[in-house]
């Protein structure tokens, strides 16, 4: 029962690398999106994609790019890391018209 | 800007007291889902419901949902201290799945 899987878990970079969050689902979701949680807030959309080949842009998409070339995968990359990146990233997955299906997350800290 | 608004930020009751936490929305929705996260991990899905339901059960949760007033609320009957956690509404405009959340109710539950 892997449903959405993120990696890494844990990621420090440094102001300026790039470095791309893993999301994979094995439920043949079309639909797939990425949040960020920062501390006491909810999670906010940065991009999110409703099939293989076509994505859109969240709430707030800045300095982040996304990709789908397969229905089981959306990776997200970060272009040139600022410590106002540093945040819990997720990633869910859904069939549409109903709940979505969260990663466990991935902390990450720009130093 | 975030869509849903969670009431009260933080609610602390003994175990087996009722928990009500009430959400409110701007715009209009295709459904709105109920999710509890604990200490920064994942999320996970408690109830959704659709634009077109007023009240949903499940297990010791019950949601109604007005749309004329643009507001939830979630009850949790016989509250246990495993339910001390935060509580997020997020509202589905567009049914892709592509969530808004409010920032949170911080539930504290004492034994």
């Amino acid at each position: 029962n892997a449903g959405v899987t993120q990696t890494p878990k844990f990621q420090v970079l440094k102001t300026g690398q790039s470095m791309t969050l893993q999301c994979a689902q094995d439920m043949n979701h079309e639909y797939m999106s990425w949040y960020r949680q920062d501390p006491g807030m909810g999670l906010r959309l940065i991009h999110y994609s409703v099939g293989a080949g076509i994505t859109d842009q969240g709430e707030v998409p800045n300095g982040y790019n996304v990709s789908r070339s397969t229905t089981e995968d959306f990776p997200l990359r970060l272009l040139s890391a600022a410590p106002s990146q540093t945040s819990v990233y997720f990633c869910a997955s859904s069939s549409g018209q109903g709940r979505a299906f969260f990663g466990q997350g991935t902390r990450l800290t720009v130093v | 800007s975030q869509q849903g608004e969670e009431d009260p930020q933080a609610l602390s009751i003994q175990e087996g007291e009722n928990a009500t936490m009430n959400c409110s929305y701007k715009t209009s929705i295709n459904n709105l889902q109920w999710y509890r996260q604990n200490s920064g991990r994942g999320l996970v899905h408690l109830i959704l419901i659709r634009s077109n339901e007023r009240e949903k059960h499940s297990g010791r949760l019950r949601v109604t949902l007005d749309t004329s007033k643009k507001s939830s609320s979630l009850l949790i009957t016989a509250s246990r201290a495993a339910d001390t956690a935060s509580y997020f509404c997020a509202t589905d405009a567009k049914g892709y799945s592509t969530l808004t959340f409010g920032k949170g109710t911080m539930l504290l539950v004492s034994p």
